[in-house]
């Protein structure tokens, strides 16, 4: 049973370019939530996918985005990168949009230079 | 705002001790309390307490919730060097509308030593 699985594990950009970051949910799950994670910090909430709609949303400006696809698999797009964006992007899948128990990825390591 | 405060940040035991990990919260309409295990990037779920549950236990960690006095720990008897991980708090609210969000705390780095 393949759990969360996300791509890439590790990713170099620079000031002002574009990122995107995808996310596969863990079998029979419905729901992706997008988790920021800065060193020696927890997980901050970024957004949550239900249905390929944007569910819920955590205090992030608009440069993050994302999306859903029919096959519940998910990416997180980040535009106009700042230093403040290095941190480990988690992903997290879940069985319906209410279910609190999340199955987190192994994350992306995202270092803005 | 939802918060999770967790203490101590970092804590370092022999084998064979016992630990106490805290984590005292703020929540409207509490829904659920969560620990989870980082030992390297992913954090793996330990245990869910909710009002109808407010006790588990699974091998040699434990976790109790105290609804009224806002906090739940996590223990961990008999430490081995494979606890080493950072061990993260997280609350669920209920929400009125669809969807579900945890507030997590900073996490207690526990380093067991041989």
């Amino acid at each position: 049973d393949a759990g969360v699985t996300q791509s890439p594990t590790h990713l170099i950009k620079t000031r002002g370019q574009q990122v995107t970051l995808r996310c596969s949910p863990k079998s029979g799950h419905d729901t992706v939530s997008w988790y920021q994670q800065a060193l020696g910090q927890g997980p901050q909430f970024i957004f949550q996918y239900y249905e390929e709609e944007e569910r819920q949303r955590g205090n992030f400006p608009d440069r993050f985005s994302g999306h859903q696809f029919p096959n519940y698999s998910s990416e997180l797009n980040v535009n106009a990168l700042l230093l403040g964006d290095s941190a480990l992007y988690l992903c997290a899948s879940s069985w319906a949009s209410s279910s609190e128990k999340l199955f987190f990825g192994s994350g992306t390591q995202l270092s803005v230079l | 705002e939802d918060k999770v405060v967790q203490s101590p940040l970092s804590l370092v035991v022999h084998e064979g001790d016992t630990v106490t990990l805290n984590c005292s919260y703020e929540v409207t309409n509490f829904r659920s309390l969560l620990w989870y295990k980082q030992e390297k990037k992913a954090p793996t779920f330990l245990f869910m307490l909710t009002s109808s549950g407010i006790e588990k236990k699974s091998g040699r960690l434990s976790s109790i919730l105290d609804k009224k006095e806002l906090f739940s720990i996590l223990n961990i008897t008999a430490t081995q060097t494979g606890d080493s991980a950072i061990y993260l708090c997280a609350v669920a609210p209920i929400r009125e509308t669809s969807g579900s969000r945890l507030t997590f705390g900073e996490g207690t780095q526990l380093t067991v030593n041989p």
